[in-house]
Formats: C-alpha cells, sequence, structure tokens
C-alpha cells in the first residue's frame, strides 16, 4: 500500500512532442505528490508538486495532471526539447511521514 | 550555499574492505536520507535520520550502518563491501515538518565493488 509504481520505465520523444509519464498510488493517505528530475551525473532535484485538492498544476512547460478518484497522476511536458531528457521520478508523502515513497523512475529521451 | 556535498565522489572497494561515505549539509536541515540507485531500481532508501544522534532502517538498509552525531552530517558505513552493493549512493536532506517532500540531493558517489 506503500507503492507508488510508475511507467513506462523509458520513453522515447522526438523534439516538440509531448512525453507523459504515469504514476498510480494506493494509500489514500498521500497528499502531497513531487515530481524529481535528474540529468545524467547528478542528483535529483525537485520539478513540481501537486495537493490532491487541485487537478492540474502547471509550472512551465510541465503540467502535472491528478485524478483523485483514480489515485493516478501524470507529469506532461508540452514542446519537449533535447535538454529535457533526463530520469523522471514521481513520489508520494502523507502529513507527518518522515520519508517520500518514489516511482521506479522513467528514463526520458527527446530526440532532435 | 553549498547545499548537499558528497564525499567521496567515486571509490572501488575489494570484497571485504570497509569504508564511509559522507554526506553534509549547510542547510540546517532535521532529516537527512540515504539512498542507493541501480539501473531499473529506482532510488532505494536505506537509512534515514529525522534530527542529530537519531537514525532508522530505510527498505535496504542490509549490510549498512550511519551515523548522525552532528546535525549537518549522515555517515553511511559499509562494513564489509559485497559486489552487490555496486551502486551510486546519493545523500539529501529536508527541513521538517512543513517541507519534508522537497528533498535536497547531494551529487551523488559512484562506488564500485570488485
Amino acid at each position: 500500500q506503500q507503492q507508488v509504481k510508475q511507467s513506462p520505465q523509458s520513453l522515447i520523444v522526438q523534439k516538440g512532442g509531448i512525453p507523459i509519464i504515469n504514476c498510480a498510488y494506493e494509500n489514500t493517505a498521500f497528499d502531497y505528490f513531487p515530481w524529481y528530475q535528474q540529468f545524467p551525473g547528478k542528483g535529483p532535484a525537485l520539478l513540481i508538486a501537486i495537493r490532491p485538492d487541485v487537478s492540474e498544476k502547471k509550472e512551465g512547460r510541465f503540467t502535472i495532471s491528478f485524478n483523485k478518484s483514480a489515485k493516478q497522476f501524470s507529469l506532461h511536458i508540452m514542446d519537449s526539447q533535447p535538454g529535457d531528457s533526463a530520469t523522471y521520478f514521481c513520489a508520494a508523502i502523507y502529513q507527518g511521514a518522515q520519508k517520500l515513497v518514489f516511482g521506479q523512475g522513467t528514463r526520458l529521451t527527446i530526440n532532435p | 550555499n553549498a547545499g548537499v556535498t558528497q564525499t567521496p565522489k567515486f571509490r572501488v572497494l575489494k570484497t571485504g574492505q570497509s569504508m564511509t561515505l559522507l554526506c553534509a549539509q549547510d542547510m540546517n536541515h532535521e532529516y537527512m536520507y540515504w539512498y542507493r540507485q541501480d539501473p531499473g531500481m529506482g532510488l532505494r532508501l536505506i537509512h534515514y535520520s529525522v534530527g542529530e544522534g537519531t537514525t532508522a532502517k530505510g527498505e535496504v538498509p542490509d549490510g549498512y550502518n550511519v551515523s548522525r552525531l552532528k546535525k549537518q552530517n549522515f555517515l553511511l558505513g559499509l562494513e564489509s563491501a559485497a559486489p552487490s552493493q555496486t551502486s551510486v549512493y546519493f545523500c539529501a536532506s529536508s527541513y521538517w515538518p512543513k517541507s519534508t517532500y522537497e528533498q535536497y540531493f547531494g551529487p551523488g558517489t559512484r562506488l564500485t565493488v570488485t
């Protein structure tokens, strides 16, 4: 019940396309859902986050869509660029928890 | 502000050798974490600490020990390295209680055990 399942494991998209990464969870106590971005050779860094009372959040070209009833959330990257090539992790946490639960990660490649 | 730093960046060990990885943060964060990252396995939590002098087990604690003697430092020890511990190790920290979801990661340590 503590798991967050992420798909796909890897994704290749042409420049300008819209990659979509999906995550699903079981624990309805989760109340915060961050996404982390990791470039090769670097540590992950927080990209964008959403609470379940909001169905969508945009920051620049990155959008999180949230479906509370389905217990699913997804990351969309508009007008994707080769510089967006990275590994993306979804995560979840509930208030008072001491640690994040991470998805397995998606390795995204944007071809020029 | 250096953020989260890790020492060393790379290390090669022989099976059975021991070593300590050092993590330091200058953000006065309460919480600190050690993860390992392996291809296709994502980030797996080894141990974590919610304050100076405290430690707790994560999902893959076997073969590792940790200590948090000072708030800014979190040490990860391997007493007898095994090839299965070949991995990239990341340290992270976060501010309690409001922003536990925002973890700040170090640059990683690439460890190879032969």
